[in-house]
């Protein structure tokens, strides 16, 4: 069965240091990816996304995420964290030519002044 | 955030009440979806509406009923709900292709928070 794992319910990081939010997966088939960030009381935004092509993908509010196959992974990153980033963000799956998303339980960042 | 808008933004209603969620969408787009979310818990895929027809039920109770009558517009009626149901519901669309390329990002409404007494 598909699945999306982000093992961590919480991320805590101090402004202008470097974030990763972790994100696994298990799907059968090439994974399409996504990483979704929610600010309170708002829906989900998009931020990334990973189809094909290079492992290093950038998105929105300079936020990118690297994908590795053999780690079914696809984690999220930034260089320099701001205050603003905190929020909850969700990765996501779907298989290719399908628009069904699975979602991952989401991790809650926390970034201190 | 503005593309997509929900009403009501919250929403407190019996177990034996009868309501309705709206989602309207002014995107342009040809899918919409209902989420479930729950705390601590994955979003939850509901319905989807692909050109107007229902392509996907993830094994929802039939206490919820989806409706969409156009490509903007969707709604989740509710009835006889328990107090389990109690959660955020979100609502998305998206625009796909017929052909069955790969997925778009989904554009999310900002959800009505049901509770259920």
């Amino acid at each position: 069965a598909q699945s999306v794992a982000q093992p961590e319910d919480q991320v805590n990081v101090a402004e202008g240091n470097p974030l990763t939010v972790k994100c696994t997966y298990s799907v059968s088939g090439n994974p399409y990816l996504f990483w979704y960030v929610q600010y309170p009381n708002r829906g989900l935004q998009f931020l990334l996304k990973y189809i094909t092509g290079d492992n290093l993908v950038k998105g929105s509010y300079g936020f990118e995420a690297e994908f590795n196959k053999s780690q079914t992974s696809f984690h999220l990153k930034k260089p320099s964290a701001l205050v603003s980033d905190s929020a909850l963000y969700f990765c996501a799956v779907s298989l290719g030519g399908y628009n069904k998303l699975i979602f991952g339980a989401g991790t809650r960042l926390a970034v201190h002044p | 955030e503005t593309g997509v808008t929900q009403t009501p933004r919250h929403l407190v209603m019996g177990m034996t009440n009868k309501k309705s969620l709206k989602c309207e969408q002014h995107l342009g787009h040809n899918a919409m979806y209902w989420y479930k979310q729950s705390a601590k818990k994955p979003l939850e895929l509901m319905f989807v509406y692909n050109f107007k027809e229902q392509t996907e039920n993830n094994s929802v109770p039939s206490r919820f009923s989806p409706e969409c009558p156009n490509s903007s517009h969707l709604f989740l009626h509710l009835h006889t709900l328990q107090p389990e149901d109690s959660a955020l519901y979100l609502c998305a669309s998206s625009q796909e292709e017929a052909s069955g390329t790969p997925t778009y990002e989904q554009y999310f409404g900002p959800g009505t928070r049901l509770t259920v007494t």
